[in-house]
């Protein structure tokens, strides 16, 4: 079965403070891994995705997140928050060929200080 | 192409009754998905269309609840006898095997 679990359902950064969202996942295959992010009233844009190869993938807007098989991890970081960057993020794990199924988190708003 | 284009954004309908969202996708995806998403929870699946082929349906999709996608081209997601625990967002995304998956930006439906 898979899980997706994102701990802090709220996290608050001040403006050019590191960003640290954490997502663990359960699989009893080999995962695909997403962070997706949603804004008040929209559907979820992809920020980055872990499929194979590289641990470490780069994203949009200065995002990334390492795939730590050893620890069943799958972070979400930014070095240097800024205000556009508060929204609401959502770990996921897919499973099967071409992407079949997502299972989501329940999803960290994160929020910045000026 | 602007992508996945969902209508209406928002729906609100009194208990009893029944309601379609419609989903138009990325015209060159073939794979079509429906997901529910409650307050203060992530997107929960609900089913997915391979050209006009529906391949999985959730359990979560009660009798009330169906989903076509005639032609292969857009899909409705009809809803009847509607309760107060159907209000939701309703997410719809596409995908290909080469262009990955791709939200819309949702219909909300409030029951009342």
């Amino acid at each position: 079965a898979q899980s997706v679990t994102q701990l802090g359902s709220h996290v608050s950064v001040s403006e050019g403070a590191l960003v640290l969202l954490r997502c663990n996942y359960s699989s009893s295959v080999p995962p695909y891994l997403f962070w997706y992010v949603q804004y008040p009233n929209q559907g979820l844009q992809l920020l980055l995705k872990y499929t194979t190869g590289a641990t470490l993938v780069k994203g949009i807007n200065g995002f990334e997140a390492e795939f730590k098989k050893s620890e069943t991890s799958f972070h979400l970081t930014k070095p240097s928050a800024h205000m556009s960057d508060a929204a609401e993020y959502f770990c996921a794990v897919s499973v099967g060929n071409n992407f079949n199924k997502f299972y989501f988190g329940s999803g960290t708003k994160l929020n910045v200080k000026p | 192409d602007t992508g996945v284009s969902q209508d209406p954004r928002h729906k609100i309908t009194k208990r009893g009754q029944n309601v379609t969202f419609r989903c138009d996708p990325i015209s060159e995806h073939n794979r079509l998905y429906w997901y529910r998403q409650t307050l203060g929870q992530g997107p929960e699946f609900l089913t997915y269309f391979q050209n006009e082929a529906q391949l999985e349906k959730s359990r979560l999709l009660s009798d009330r609840f169906s989903a076509e996608r005639p032609k292969g081209s857009f899909s409705t997601l009809e809803i009847q006898r509607t309760e107060q625990g159907d209000s939701a967002m309703y997410l719809c995304a596409s995908s290909s095997t080469d262009y990955g998956y791709t939200f819309g930006s949702g219909t909300r439906l409030t029951v009342v």
